[in-house]
């Protein structure tokens, strides 16, 4: 069974740092590109950063653009956030996803799975 | 960036009914268009990729089409277990973005 874990999430003081962990069982995380996703509550969902299979590229939303780093440890199957320099609207709930693109007839690109997510509040 | 603007924001619908939601990209993105249906305390779940592919395992009831910067995705015959907010995603350029999500009520 393909399954993303998170993990690390909690309450944090403004300017304070969290480093989030995504676990993956059931696939070789090596074999996948990853992203981190979060959801405010009550609100949409907003890409924050990517990462290749190799760690190799990393890409982020401008929102969180020196702020966060993506990384990975494909030996040990697990994906990190570093959040640092938090602010109030960072409050979220955080989401790893794995990236599938196909190629066939359509270029497909979507995330799938995505783990149950890790609450991050961020308040004094 | 590229934005992706859905309606309706919500509706409120009967079981058995037809459902339609409409997804409007800024520019171009060809057939780059992911839906994903998330319940409440739930994460996200992909229904249809690359604009009308249906993911395995999803019911034939859902399906999507479009191209270009216009897009829908329809529920043929609504079902209780549909009651979710909807949301179309572009995969054509990063980053990737969402649409705001249609909330689908069940009458």
């Amino acid at each position: 069974q393909v399954l993303l874990v998170e993990s690390g999430g909690g309450l944090v003081k403004p300017g304070g740092s969290l480093r989030l962990s995504c676990a993956a069982s059931g696939f070789n995380l090596s074999d996948y590109s990853m992203s981190w996703v979060r959801q405010a509550p009550g609100k949409g969902l907003e890409w924050l950063s990517y990462i290749t299979s190799t760690g190799t590229i990393t890409s982020y939303a401008d929102s969180v653009k020196g702020r966060f780093t993506i990384s990975r440890d494909n030996a040990k199957n697990s994906l990190q956030l570093q959040m640092n320099g938090l602010r109030g609207e960072d409050t979220a709930v955080y989401y790893c996803a794995r990236e599938i693109t196909i190629f066939g007839e359509l270029i497909s690109n979507y995330f799938d799975p995505w783990g149950q997510g890790t609450l991050v509040t961020v308040s004094s | 960036d590229i934005q992706m603007t859905q309606s309706p924001s919500s509706l409120s619908a009967s079981v058995g009914d037809r459902v339609t939601i409409t997804c409007r990209a800024s520019q171009s993105i060809n057939n780059y268009l992911n839906w994903y249906q998330q319940k409440p305390g739930k994460a996200p779940k992909v229904l249809i990729h690359a604009a009308s592919s249906l993911q395995s395992g999803v019911p034939s009831r859902f399906s999507g089409s479009g191209s270009v910067t216009d897009f829908t995705l329809t529920i043929s015959s609504l079902q209780p277990e549909d009651s979710a907010t909807y949301y179309c995603q572009q995969s054509y350029s990063t980053p990737p973005t969402f649409g705001q999500g249609t909330k689908v009520e069940i009458k």
